[in-house]
């Protein structure tokens, strides 16, 4: 089993609706959570932090659930410049691991 | 400012042949680590340089492969004797301070091994 999971998707939301998915973490020493994006082709880029009391940025929300070991992250009202791939990084003992990621396609 | 570079942007070889991949962090950082990604899958950590500290090599998936940071700057990533299963994109972070610091990618180089 890997270490972080991700459902690939991909998920297809028209613009303006609401999308979410997780990523589950296996070790439950995990100390810190990340979002980075992912454009087609191009190098990954920090979306935002995950915080244990959850936080927001703008459209964006993530979430950190450490009883069922998982974050999540929701985007509301999307723009078709959402679409691209989400991947979820956690770190222990200095170790980043990252999720192949969550595709994520918005249409018009 | 500048970015982190990485050279060249793409790169093809031939099976057996040496290859190395170079990595420019943004001036400054202090981290910097190697990433493998191969078409629809995550990113593998191969290798972490901090400061003056010894690199760790744990995600070095062979003795083929080899890193060094020169002057706590640029980097270079060496593959020996490549094999078709190292054709992936290889991508440099680095960061100011350590791993819970934001990671700045460059923009990668792909690999294809024939």
């Amino acid at each position: 089993r890997k270490e972080v999971e991700q459902d690939p998707g991909p998920f297809n939301v028209p613009e303006g609706a609401t999308v979410a998915f997780n990523c589950t973490y296996s070790n439950s020493a995990s100390q810190s959570f990340f979002w980075y994006r992912q454009d087609c082709r191009k190098e990954p880029k920090l979306l935002m932090s995950v915080y244990s009391s959850g936080n927001e940025d703008g459209r964006f929300t993530a979430q950190l659930n450490r009883a069922s070991q998982y974050i999540s992250l929701l985007i509301r009202d999307s723009k078709l410049s959402d679409s691209a791939t989400y991947l979820c990084v956690v770190i222990r003992w200095g170790k980043l691991q990252f999720g192949a990621g969550t595709q994520v396609v918005v249409t018009p | 400012g500048a970015g982190v570079s990485q050279s060249p942007s793409n790169k093809v070889t031939e099976k057996g042949k040496d290859v190395e991949l170079r990595c420019d962090p943004i001036s400054g950082h202090t981290a910097l680590y190697w990433y493998r990604q191969s078409l629809g899958q995550g990113l593998e950590f191969l290798i972490y340089f901090q400061g003056n500290s010894a690199p760790d090599k744990s995600g070095l998936p062979s003795d083929r492969f080899s890193a060094e940071r020169t002057g706590g700057s640029v980097s270079t990533l060496t593959i020996q004797r490549t094999q078709q299963e190292d054709s992936a994109v290889y991508l440099c972070a680095s960061t100011p301070g350590g791993e819970f610091d934001e990671q700045f990618f460059g923009p990668g180089t792909r690999l294809t091994v024939l």
